[in-house]
């Protein structure tokens, strides 16, 4: 298994700022992911995140309103860049072992007001 | 393109009871992996269960076990004698490419 801590656990954040999201896992590991999760919804996947290279993002979602870093195995960054009222979701890390097991963060609820 | 499909958005069932979540998939392809998530209200997703497609046998773990039917492309999640720290969000996932796509979820309470 892989345990993962996720911080802030929450923020509150005025329009047009950015909040940066850190995800830190107690383990090596290839392939960390980004998730949104809206109000009552299911899990959106917002990127892959990848060491040494750049991110991969899914559709809809483009890096320069969410940037990510992962500068090594254990650790990456998502940023949520001027932010809007529509970016208050529940953003959550995920890694992926080689038993191809999905473990999560605790989720980071963020209100933009 | 997977998808996956959770047609109940809600169930309810008294404490002790059985109850099975539902829960169809579409893919093209043939090795691939299937999960059950849960996610109470402290929002940390919980990995409950989890379904290898070329494997026959149904996966259990304790309470928790599914009905695998791979040619229906149907992932059901059966929970017996629940309990009250079973309520929460359930999600079903196909795993596809090393990536998670998600049902829509269903609202399990389960009423003392």
């Amino acid at each position: 298994s892989a345990v993962i801590s996720q911080k802030p656990s929450r923020d509150i954040c005025q329009r047009g700022t950015s909040l940066t999201i850190q995800c830190q896992v107690d383990s090596q590991v290839t392939m960390m992911f980004w998730y949104r999760q809206q109000p009552g919804q299911s899990l959106t996947l917002i990127a892959t995140a990848n060491q040494g290279s750049e991110a991969t993002y899914e559709s809809g979602f483009v890096i320069d309103k969410f940037p990510i870093s992962r500068p090594n195995l254990t650790f990456s960054t998502l940023t949520v860049s001027n932010m809007s009222p529509e970016d208050s979701s529940i953003y959550l890390c995920s890694v992926m072992t080689a038993r191809t097991e999905a473990f999560f963060g605790q989720g980071t609820r963020l209100t933009v007001v | 393109a997977q998808t996956v499909t959770q047609s109940q958005p809600e169930m309810s069932v008294q404490e002790a009871e059985t109850v099975t979540l539902s829960c169809t998939y579409d893919t093209s392809e043939n090795n691939y992996y299937l999960f059950w998530y849960k996610q109470p209200p402290s929002r940390q997703m919980i990995l409950v269960i989890r379904q290898e497609a070329y494997k026959q046998q149904n996966a259990t773990e304790n309470r928790f076990s599914v009905n695998f039917q791979k040619a229906a492309k149907s992932f059901s999640l059966k929970i017996s004698d629940s309990q009250l720290g079973d309520t929460a969000m359930y999600f079903c996932a196909f795993e596809g490419a090393q990536k998670l796509v998600f049902g829509q979820g269903t609202r399990l309470t389960i009423n003392p």
